[in-house]
């Protein structure tokens, strides 16, 4: 078992509609990171939280510690919106708070 | 631009051969890390390095692999006596301190044939 899971690995949805990606992991964290990767490979960070709810335009990020469990959001999806999402988590100080990375989910929205 | 910068972008070479890729983080960031992500799978960690200092190497970084940051700003990951599985996305990323947002460069997609 991975200690980041996120699910669902493939999601297709129409211009408009709520998104919502899921992420579970099973391990103690620092940080949890919501990451997008855009075909050929960059990848952009879109979140860093520790606890609650995040929000920045239509993407919404929340965790829950206790649950071990965090979701991203995004409202009103757009085409643009396609990309691979990535979460991740930064373990304690002592491991140098290098990231553990779930596998994604390949978002595609289309119009 | 300011952001994480990698070189080269793209890197085809033949099994057997070296190759060397660079990062220039951004330039108040000490810490540096070095990623591989395979085709339909997550970043997975190789290395970090805090200012010259480094500090973790993970397994899946054998002895073919070394990376350095002389004087603690750009980083460099040597690959020596190239294999078909080594072929990968390297990823960079910088962070100010330990508990910071992660800034990551375009990557550098190896194909060894």
């Amino acid at each position: 078992k991975n200690e980041v899971e996120q699910s669902p690995q493939n999601l297709t949805a129409q211009e408009g509609e709520f998104i919502t990606i899921n992420c579970s992991y099973s391990v103690g964290i620092s940080a949890l990171h919501w990451l997008q990767q855009h075909p050929g490979g960059g990848i952009v960070s879109l979140f860093m939280l520790s606890s609650g709810k995040k929000k920045h335009g239509r993407l919404i990020a929340t965790i829950n510690i206790q649950e071990k469990h965090s979701s991203l959001h995004i409202t009103a999806s757009h085409p643009r919106d396609s990309a691979v999402y990535i979460c991740a988590v930064g373990r304690s100080e002592t491991s140098g708070s290098r990231l553990t990375f779930g596998e994604g989910t390949q978002l595609t929205v289309n119009p | 631009d300011t952001g994480v910068s990698q070189d080269p972008r793209h890197k085809i070479t033949k099994r057997g051969q070296n190759v060397t890729f660079r990062c220039d983080p951004i330039s108040e960031h000490n810490r540096l890390y070095w990623y591989r992500q395979t085709l339909g799978q997550g970043p997975e960690f190789l290395t970090y390095f805090q200012n010259e200092a480094q500090l973790e190497k993970s397994r899946l970084l054998s002895d073919r692999f070394s990376a350095e940051r002389p004087k603690g700003s750009f980083s460099t990951l040597e690959i020596q006596r190239t294999e078909q599985g080594d072929s990968a996305m390297y990823l960079c990323a910088s962070t100010q301190w330990g508990y910071s947002r992660a800034f990551f460069g375009q990557g550098t997609r190896l194909t060894v044939v």
